[in-house]
């Protein structure tokens, strides 16, 4: 079936540190691709997405590449504020079936 | 706008006690679901429904009850609560079960079953 691998957290950086979570998936066709994050004490909110080979999805200075060949979906962002703490999530949905999650990544910014 | 609105937000149990947590959004969303959250597994899906009416099983439905009656509401009912059972739930609602659609989340509910 359709999965989602995500590097293990937890993540710390510094504040104004480079950001790269790392997402790789499985499945048939050709799926449309997500990160989701979850602030403390709240539900998920999309951040960004991508629904073909090559689309670069970008949100709130993340982006992430649709990478039909090495079947990757890293998240980036260049300079990380302590606001950016918080769980992301990679998830994929292909067709009409129901949408799959990575396990989440912790990612904790220090000042 | 409220979005998806899940109710309670806190619950303690017994185990055999029977709830039900209860969704409602106001999207006019045909497709909704349930997930439950636990340390170390990210969010597996319960119970989705693609319209009124309509109801299907996701990765683990065992112990839990859905239906759907109306587009609003997707209430997730816990027939004999188990401690396997303690959890954060919560309800996603999107426009239709298109590939690219978003999904929208409620703000969770926290059960713990003693």
């Amino acid at each position: 079936g359709d999965s989602v691998t995500q590097m293990e957290g937890p993540v710390t950086l510094s504040e104004e540190a480079f950001l790269t979570i790392n997402c790789t998936y499985t499945a048939t066709g050709y799926p449309s691709l997500f990160w989701y994050v979850q602030y403390p004490g709240e539900g998920l909110q999309l951040l960004l997405k991508a629904t073909k080979a090559d689309d670069k999805g970008s949100n709130k200075g993340f982006e992430a590449t649709y990478r039909k060949e090495t079947t990757s979906f890293h998240l980036e962002k260049g300079s990380v504020q302590v606001s950016d703490s918080a769980v992301y999530f990679c998830a994929l949905r292909a067709g009409n079936t129901p949408l799959v999650f990575g396990k989440g990544t912790r990612l904790s910014v220090i000042a | 706008n409220a979005g998806v609105t899940q109710t309670p937000k806190f619950q303690v149990l017994k185990t055999g006690q029977s709830m039900t947590l209860q969704c409602a959004q106001d999207m006019n969303h045909e497709y909704m679901s349930w997930y439950r959250q636990d340390p170390g597994m990210g969010l597996r899906l319960i119970h989705y429904s693609v319209g009124a009416g309509i109801t299907d099983q996701g990765e683990v439905p065992n112990g839990y009850n859905v239906s759907r009656s109306t587009t609003e509401d997707f209430p997730l009912r816990l027939l004999s609560a188990a401690p396997s059972q303690t959890s954060v739930y919560f309800c996603a609602s999107s426009y239709s079960g298109g590939q690219g659609d978003i999904q929208y989340f409620g703000a969770g509910t926290r059960l713990s079953v003693l």
